[in-house]
C-alpha cells in the first residue's frame, strides 16, 4: 500500500534560518508529489507539485523541493524563512488517479 | 469569489443526531473530494466523486453518505453522530481525477464538535 511518511512532526526555527522539511513515500511506480500548507485556521493551499522533468520544483513563497527518486524522497526547502511561514506542512503522493495520500503534516513554528 | 465553499463552517451537536455539510465548486472542476482531518491533523480521503459518480469510498462507516445532485455539488450526510466523528472535514476539488496530475484546491473546512 503507498504510504508517505513525515518524520519532523514539529519543526521550530528562528526567522530568517534555512528549513527543509523531510517526505518519503513508499511506491515502486510512477508518482505525482506535492506540498500543501494550511496557514493558523485556514484551508490547505498547494505550494508546489512535481510530475515529470526538473526534479527540483519551485513554489510559491519561495519554497521548493526536491524528487530524489532513489531516495523516494521529496523534501520541501526555503532558504530563509519568515514568522509568516508558520504553518502545517503536508506532503501528499499520487499514485492512483484521483487518490492523494497525505502524510502527516509537520507544523513549523518560527520564532520572531 | 470562494472557489471551494463549504457550510456550516462549524458545527455543534449531540450524540446520535444525523447532520449534513455541504460543499460547493465553482471552477467547473469535474471531481470532488472529503477527507476528515483529526485532532492530530492527520487527513485522510473518505470519498471521490467524478461527474456525480462514485470513484472512491475509503474504509468510511456507512453512517457516512455522500450525495453529489450536480457536478457542483457534494454534500456529506452523517447518521447517528459517534464523538470519533469530531474533526474537521475538507471538501475539495480538482478538474480531472484520472490524469493525478491535477491540483486539488480545498475548502475551508466544517469544523464539527460531538458532544
Amino acid at each position: 500500500a503507498q504510504s508517505v511518511s513525515q518524520h519532523n512532526h514539529h519543526v521550530i526555527l528562528s526567522e530568517a534560518a534555512s528549513l527543509e522539511l523531510g517526505c518519503n513515500y513508499s511506491y515502486g511506480g510512477t508518482v505525482n508529489l506535492f506540498w500543501y500548507v494550511q496557514y493558523p485556521g485556514q484551508h490547505l493551499q498547494l505550494l508546489l507539485k512535481y510530475f515529470s522533468g526538473d526534479p527540483l520544483v519551485k513554489g510559491i513563497k519561495g519554497f521548493e523541493a526536491e524528487f530524489i527518486k532513489s531516495k523516494f524522497s521529496f523534501n520541501l526547502r526555503k532558504p530563509s524563512v519568515q514568522w509568516s511561514d508558520t504553518a502545517e506542512y503536508f506532503c501528499a503522493v499520487n499514485a492512483e488517479a484521483s487518490k492523494i495520500i497525505f502524510g502527516s503534516g509537520t507544523r513549523l513554528s518560527i520564532r520572531p | 469569489d470562494t472557489a471551494v465553499s463549504q457550510t456550516p463552517k462549524y458545527l455543534v451537536t449531540q450524540m446520535g443526531n444525523d447532520k449534513s455539510i455541504k460543499c460547493e465548486q465553482n471552477l467547473g472542476h469535474d471531481t470532488m473530494y472529503w477527507y476528515k482531518q483529526d485532532s492530530k491533523k492527520f487527513l485522510k480521503i473518505m470519498f471521490s466523486y467524478n461527474n456525480k459518480e462514485l470513484i472512491i469510498n475509503e474504509t468510511v462507516p456507512n453512517r457516512f453518505s455522500p450525495k453529489s445532485p450536480d457536478k457542483a455539488h457534494l454534500n456529506l450526510h452523517i447518521n447517528s453522530l459517534e464523538l470519533g466523528d469530531s474533526a474537521v472535514y475538507f471538501c475539495a476539488s480538482s478538474q480531472d481525477s484520472t490524469s493525478g496530475e491535477e491540483t486539488q484546491y480545498f475548502g475551508p473546512g466544517t469544523r464539527l464538535l460531538v458532544l
